[in-house]
């Protein structure tokens, strides 16, 4: 069991370009969820799959913001023409009910949007 | 809606001292609660879980505790040090193994 994983964790894009990043759950976990979260606030919910279906968006989630999780393992999030708002850190997180759902986090992916 | 608050925003304590943080919910129909931590720049690492029908939990030197019929969870921690330094957050499970609404936490300094 090595964790969480995201990449890439850094990304500089300028404002109407396109990034996506990964996220790589721990292996035996069938729950993936994904927050985003500002400075001096907590992590803010976006979207969760359970094993490849995608369960609940939050209004967060606005249509410039696609989730996937093909296969039910790693995940991807996608955001088309981003813009300065978008700037925060996205955090991966996964959890089994093995575990009572109990989330494990990845290290974040850190967007600045220029 | 589901809404967390968490009192104090910041503390700074001296090594060695007992603390308590604490965590309030407006809805008290929640599953779990987890308290975690967050260095700065980094993700965030799990300290406790405690599920809906217990009352607390412990591990090492911290011990969590759950009045749902209040909406209230402490995170008390025992004989600070400087490496507990971090921001403290609590997060409410609202629906069953789905997502967590988290509070904006507290912000722990223990000075050596």
């Amino acid at each position: 069991d090595t964790g969480v994983s995201q990449n890439p964790r850094h990304k500089i894009t300028k404002r109407g370009q396109n990034v996506t990043f990964r996220c790589d759950p721990i292996s035996e976990h069938n729950r993936l969820y994904w927050y985003r979260q500002t400075l001096g606030q907590g992590p803010e919910f976006l979207t969760y799959f359970q094993n490849e279906a995608q369960l609940e968006k939050s209004r967060l989630l606005s249509d410039r913001f696609s989730a996937e999780r093909p296969k039910g393992s790693f995940s991807t999030l996608e955001i088309q023409r981003t813009e300065q708002g978008d700037s925060a850190m996205y955090l991966c997180a996964s959890s089994s009910v093995g575990a009572s759902y109990e989330q494990y986090f990845g290290p974040g992916t850190r967007l600045t949007v220029t | 809606k589901q809404e967390v608050t968490q009192i104090p925003a910041a503390l700074s304590v001296p090594e060695g001292e007992n603390l308590v943080l604490n965590c309030s919910f407006t809805d008290s129909a929640i599953y779990n609660l987890q308290w975690f931590r967050q260095d700065p720049g980094k993700g965030l690492t799990s300290l406790l879980l405690i599920q809906s029908s217990q009352r607390e939990q412990t591990s090492g030197r911290l011990n969590a505790s759950l009045d749902k019929s209040s909406g209230r969870s402490t995170l008390y921690i025992a004989a600070s040090q400087p490496g507990d330094s971090a921001t403290y957050l609590c997060a409410v499970e609202v629906n069953y193994g789905q997502n967590f609404v988290f509070g904006p936490g507290t912000r722990l300094s223990v000075l050596p």
